[in-house]
């Protein structure tokens, strides 16, 4: 059956911190990878990977995929309290299928 | 373990029919939401609950309309399908009082619109 599971499944820093967010996948025919982060209604989608080793940037954020490893990350540098939310980690099929892992619930403290 | 579920995983419909599409957790979590989910778009939210009969607008409502008559059910209609609104559906749930937390997903409906 079809998983994704993140790592941790909550985080607490301080201020300044560098986090890394984990995100392993076993699924069949795989499209693409896709972080969010939820702290409001609705999920606020951050990066779509589809390619190994290619990083992509936003900011503070990055994100890279290793097919190899059928993982990937999330890292935050410099965190603020701005960041404390639940990031999702999701993997898109080519059947067309989506499966969201837990989440990793992360609190930075001021 | 808390389960959501949908009631199809493909639906195929023509244009101008009316779909319905069905969302059940078991959960007893007071907040159900709809979203789909396009290539390159993200999530985008649809309409949400959070209580039986009570319902409010998502960032793209047009075109869709939403009942909620059971706490446990939540469903999603197109009164009219359009080709524009195919695309993967998905439901959620959450407890009361936490919009922030956790949300549980349910495994998606693909629509295809012909």
């Amino acid at each position: 059956e079809d998983k994704v599971v993140q790592s941790p499944l909550s985080l607490v820093v301080h201020e300044g911190d560098t986090v890394t967010l984990n995100c392993s996948y076993e699924v069949t025919n795989f499209r693409s990878l896709l972080w969010y982060k939820q702290e409001k209604k609705a999920p606020t989608f951050l990066f779509m990977l589809t390619s190994s080793g290619i990083e992509k940037k936003s900011g503070r954020l990055s994100s890279i995929l290793d097919k190899k490893e059928l993982s990937s990350i999330l890292n935050i540098t410099a965190t603020q309290t701005g960041d404390s939310a639940i990031y999702l980690c999701a993997v898109e099929t080519l059947n067309n299928d989506m499966r969201f892992g837990a989440g990793t619930r992360l609190t930075v403290k001021p | 373990d808390v389960k959501v579920t949908q009631s199809s995983r493909y639906l195929v419909k023509r244009t101008g029919e009316k779909v319905f599409l069905e969302c059940v957790q078991d959960m007893d979590h007071e907040n159900m939401f709809w979203y789909r989910q396009d290539p390159g778009l993200g999530l985008r939210l649809i309409y949400f609950s959070y209580d039986v009969k009570m319902k409010e607008k998502g960032d793209i409502p047009e075109g869709y309309s939403v009942s909620r008559e059971k706490k446990e059910r939540f469903s999603l209609i197109l009164e009219s399908a359009s080709t524009n609104q195919t695309s993967m559906y998905l439901c959620a749930s959450s407890l009361w009082g936490e919009p922030a937390g956790e949300q549980y997903f349910g495994p998606g409906t693909r629509l295809t619109v012909t």
